[in-house]
Formats: structure tokens, sequence, C-alpha cells
């Protein structure tokens, strides 16, 4: 079955920038999408469509896509970024959705 | 605005069926795909499958296929999942989402719990 393939944790500073990525064989043909986990709550979608932002998402928040590979930049980190973060694509036949495993992002 | 309310916390014994719901507002609930994501305590989201509310035209994550079944009451704008044959790996948070180019509505989930 198809996989993405995220880094289990990432660490930055408050105010530097974190960048998460997702692998995927089908990425270059599927579009990826992000949301952010709080403990507790239901996912949050942060970019849609690789690199489109929904209303209401901090600037901060951008998605980009390079070949197998799609990323999620948080530039200026904040203490309330701390979450944990997945990406979501298809299969290349667009039939079925996938999630990758997730990232945890802490704010040291 | 847009809401989804899922029905509440289920406990089911092994071998059981569960059927959770998600009654939409505040859209046309035949414009727009639902899915259904689960989340095990301490897990990653897993896609459990989707539906389309207009044709009813449905999709299920291969793991899923012969236990899940995807519903949908137009006249009540409300999905329905259904999963049968139920084991304990299947205690989980289950989430409907609205999927407008990704999933831009989530409810709040259904915690259902497998146990003897």
């Amino acid at each position: 079955s198809y996989e993405l393939t995220q880094p289990p944790s990432v660490s930055v500073s408050p105010g530097q920038t974190a960048r998460i990525t997702c692998s995927g064989d089908a990425l270059p043909k599927q579009y990826a999408y992000w949301y952010q986990q709080k403990p507790g709550q239901a996912p949050v979608m942060v970019t849609y469509k690789d690199s489109e932002r929904p209303s209401g998402i901090p600037e901060r928040f951008s998605g980009s896509s390079s070949g197998t590979t799609v990323t999620l930049t948080i530039s200026r980190v904040q203490a309330e970024d701390e979450a944990d973060y997945y990406c979501q694509s298809a299969d290349s036949s667009g039939s079925y959705r996938v999630f990758g495993g997730g990232t945890k992002l802490t704010v040291l | 605005q847009v809401q989804l309310v899922q029905s509440g916390a289920e406990v089911k014994k092994p071998g059981a069926s569960v059927k959770v719901s998600c009654k939409a507002s505040g859209y046309t609930f035949t414009s727009y795909d639902i899915n259904w994501v689960r989340q095990a305590s301490g897990q990653g989201l897993e896609w459990v499958g989707w539906m389309n509310p207009n044709s009813g035209n449905t999709g299920y994550a291969q793991k899923f296929q012969g236990r899940v079944t995807i519903t949908k009451n137009t006249s009540i704008s409300t999905a329905y999942m259904e999963l049968s044959s139920l084991r304990s790996e299947d205690t989980a948070v289950y989430y409907c989402a609205r999927d407008n180019w990704g999933l831009d509505f989530w409810g709040r989930g259904t915690r259902v719990a497998v146990s003897s």
C-alpha cells in the first residue's frame, strides 16, 4: 500500500524557521495537504493543494513541492505552533487517500 | 457556519458492529465529499474512506474493505460510517471531515472502545 514518510520529530527555537518534509512516490501527480493537531483537538488544515493557505491561517505557514517531497515551512515559530503535523495526499490513481505518520514539532 | 456534529461515544464487544453518525449544517450537504478518519490513542491519523453525498459513491481504504460501509441520509444531511467485526485494534476516535480541496472542516470525533 502507498505510504507517505515524515520525520517523527522536529525541534526549533522560537523565532526560527521549522521545515517538515513528507515524501511519497505519487506526490508529483497528487496534491498534498498539511494538518496541525494539538492534544485533544481535531486536526486543522494549514495548507492545501501543495502551497495554498486557507483563510484564517497565519502567513507564517507555507507549503512547497519538489518532485517526490513536499515541505511545510513555519516561519518565525511561536510557542503556540507546538503540535503534531500530518501530510495527506492520494495514491497515483487518486482513489485512496493516505496520511503521513505525523511529525511532532517541539518549540524549545 | 459549517458544522459537523458527530454521535456520542460507543462501547462495543469484539465481533459487534458500530455505526457513527455525522450531521452537517451550514452548507449544502450534497456539494462536498465526506471523509472518515480515525486515530488510536497516541497514534497518527488513519484514513478510513469517503463518500460523495450527491451520487452516493464511496471509496474505502484497502485495510477496511469488507468491514466498513459509509452511507447517507440526504434528507437530514447526515453521513454514517459503520464498521463491523470489531476487534480491540479498532478502539479509536473516529472523525468525519468535509472534503473541499482538503479536509477543511472536521467533527469533534466519536470515541469507539472495543472491549470484552
